[in-house]
């Protein structure tokens, strides 16, 4: 199956600064990807629809200006965490859906465990 | 047994029986139904799923049941082995939308 990948897959820094987290498609064009938080004991929520070429969708409640995403190749999105705050620490899980796949399937990241002290 | 703890739900399940994890998904209007599995630390795992025109899928040890009319989606593990220990969520979807939308998860532990 396709594998999507994610950089870095743990890192930890001080509250007040940014975090970048990578999610790439390895051997498929992802003209879509999506971001998932999920917390301990929690389900996936999904954070925003990272559309290629153009500014990402964000789901109610989450703050567009807090969490910058950025789709600017087929097998590339990249999240950031501005000013993070201990509140923000949690597992970030991506997702890249296959275009040219007979299901148009989406395939998971191993996600990012993000701890902000 | 199955217990409620405050977030995650534990279904526990004797090595070697059959597991039935259950779901309740909240929109009508969904067509297509996916099982994931997610081990400790790491992403979703595709394990099978069901469009809305069919109420019965089969896969390798695991069948997912779907009822529409309750909206209630249900996976079946046979012979359970202790690699099935993990989290298991349901997802729904529009087949025309991108989004898909986790349900909250139940741990299945096996028990030796």
């Amino acid at each position: 199956g396709a594998v999507v990948s994610q950089h870095p897959s743990r890192v930890i820094c001080k509250s007040g600064t940014s975090v970048k987290i990578e999610c790439r498609s390895l051997d498929f064009q992802a003209t879509t990807m999506f971001w998932y938080r999920q917390f301990p004991k929690q389900s996936l929520m999904l954070m925003a629809t990272s559309n290629e070429g153009s500014k990402a969708t964000y789901e109610q409640g989450v703050e567009k200006d807090k969490f910058l995403i950025n789709h600017a190749s087929l097998t590339l999105s990249t999240l950031t965490v501005t000013s993070a705050h201990p509140e923000d620490s949690s597992f970030y899980i991506c997702s890249a859906r296959d275009h040219s796949g007979l299901y148009n399937e989406q395939f998971f990241g191993p996600g990012t465990r993000l701890t902000v002290l | 047994g199955e217990s409620v703890g405050l977030h995650l739900p534990t279904l526990s399940v004797q090595e070697g029986d059959n597991s039935i994890i259950n779901c309740a998904y909240s929109n009508s209007a969904s067509d297509y139904f996916i099982w994931y599995k997610q081990e400790s630390g790491k992403g979703p795992q595709f394990i099978i799923d069901i469009r809305s025109n069919m109420d019965k899928r089969q896969g390798q040890r695991v069948t997912v049941l779907l009822n529409k009319t309750v909206k209630h989606l249900s996976l079946q593990i046979a012979a359970t082995q202790p690699g099935d220990s993990a989290v298991y969520f349901c997802a729904e979807k529009l087949e025309r939308d991108d989004k898909i939308i986790f349900g909250k998860g139940t741990r299945l532990h096996i028990l030796p």
